[in-house]
């Protein structure tokens, strides 16, 4: 039962150039989410997806796109690098509605460093 | 708009001591969740407790402790007797309702030290 699965764990990318992140869950979770975390700042969302098909911006969500072609998955792009884009990024999911007392599932994050 | 602080950024104590987190939201719902999580030098987030806005009951578990007050807005975490391994960042969170997105406090980091 593997939760919530994101890769890679660790990358550093160039400025200006493109990658995909992928969060993966096995849990039927209808609602997904990418929250990034700065020092001080907590978690900020930066987009999110209540379904199959369907997505929406979230707090930061500027220089990022997002895709989810498939319920289980959650993909965000990042099409143009930025240093300002250092960050750990970090993938959720939940039930739409509260069946569990755990609500949401977290992965266990991306570090990515933009050079 | 959802609002959650904690005004703690560091908090240091010796093993053993009691320490208590604060935390305060703002939210114009009637019906909210807030949670706490722990997030070890290893980088994982683990969740430590939800709590809905309808129960105000305060809750223990081993030497962990809540004190959910509606009237100060505000879910504070006490740890008794803490340890070690207690050393970690923690966050409070805040949402509207099940299954919507998450507000973060920004965070609490807290040293245990022997």
């Amino acid at each position: 039962n593997a939760g919530v699965t994101q890769t890679p764990k660790f990358r550093v990318l160039k400025t200006g150039q493109s990658m995909t992140l992928l969060c993966a869950q096995d849990m039927n979770h209808e609602y997904m989410y990418w929250y990034r975390q700065d020092p001080g700042m907590g978690l900020r969302l930066i987009h999110y997806s209540v379904g199959e098909g369907t997505t929406a911006k979230g707090e930061v969500p500027d220089g990022y796109n997002v895709s989810r072609l498939k319920k289980q998955n959650f993909l965000l792009g990042l099409e143009s690098a930025a240093p300002s884009q250092t960050s750990v990024y970090f993938c959720a999911s939940s039930y739409a509605q509260s069946t569990s007392n755990y609500g949401y599932t977290f992965g266990s994050g991306t570090r990515l460093t933009v050079v | 708009a959802q609002k959650v602080t904690q005004a703690q950024t560091e908090i240091s104590v010796v093993e053993k001591e009691d320490v208590t987190l604060d935390c305060v939201y703002e939210t114009r719902d009637t019906t909210y969740y807030l949670f706490w999580y722990k997030q070890p030098p290893s980088g994982e987030l683990v969740f430590l407790i939800r709590r809905n806005s309808f129960d105000e009951q305060n809750e223990i578990s081993g030497r962990y402790s809540w004190n959910f007050q509606k009237s100060t807005s505000s879910f504070n975490f006490t740890i008794t007797a803490s340890q070690v391994v207690d050393s970690a960042v923690y966050f409070c969170a805040l949402t509207r309702n099940a299954g919507n997105m998450l507000t973060f406090g920004g965070g609490t980091r807290l040293m245990v030290k022997p």
